[in-house]
């Protein structure tokens, strides 16, 4: 099974700063990767898809880049309201989720 | 606008068997090129998927859950049903549906249900 390891699993950082979450497979996925937010109480929604494609109404502020084994999600300048939860999603074959980074407001 | 729902039993025992339905608007599964994604997340915890179903019937499954998941689709209703056996007490949580096309990852999502098992 692909397995896919995210860092850091929690993350403190002030409104303004650039902040990057990694998430690392532990086979080749080219670039069949998707990023998603979950803030309490709700479903995920789509972020990124096809590791660096930015879904239809995602503010520009995120953004996605990687290949192979190794992808990043970007936040340019984070806003209070990107308070939430992370996760990296590989759908090569098999559809795992990383384990999921929270975002927090230093 | 597509909308989906969960719907099914909120409390299941043991050993207990769980279906639960997923309800789509807005599109119509026998005609539309999309996956339709299962994606489960116990209190406090990471999202875990379980299994996904293509319009093909190419249909994913989660290794450590194959042995216990199976589909079935009713077009005619738009609906789709998942069945897990052999429900245990740490499978308590939030089960969502969601659509997932092929190349995009899973554009939309349902509201999700909460799903309790417990003797």
């Amino acid at each position: 099974d692909i397995q896919m390891t995210q860092s850091p699993s929690t993350l403190s950082a002030s409104v303004g700063d650039r902040v990057t979450i990694t998430c690392r497979a532990s086979q080749s996925l080219s670039h069949w990767v998707a990023w998603y937010q979950q803030k309490p109480g709700k479903a995920p929604t789509l972020l990124i898809y096809k590791a660096s494609i930015v879904h239809s109404g995602v503010p520009s502020r995120f953004s996605g880049s990687g290949s192979g084994t190794e992808f990043s999600l970007t936040i340019s300048s984070l806003q209070p309201d990107d308070v939430a939860t992370y996760y990296c999603q590989q759908y090569n074959s098999y559809f795992p989720f990383g384990g999921g980074t929270k975002v927090e407001i230093k | 606008q597509i909308t989906l729902k969960e719907s099914g039993p909120t409390l299941v025992k043991p050993t207990q068997t769980l279906s639960l339905t997923c309800s789509f608007s807005g599109l119509s599964l026998s005609t539309t090129t999309v996956g339709v994604g299962w994606i489960r997340q116990p209190p406090g915890k990471a999202l875990e998927w379980l299994a996904l179903i293509y319009w093909d019937d190419d249909e994913r499954y989660n290794p450590s859950l194959k042995n216990r998941l199976s589909f079935t689709k009713d077009f005619s209703k738009n609906q789709m049903v998942l069945t897990m056996t052999n429900m245990d007490p740490a499978e308590t949580g939030t089960y969502y549906c969601a659509l997932c096309p092929p190349f995009t990852g899973c554009e939309d999502w349902g509201q999700g249900m909460q799903v309790a098992v417990s003797s």
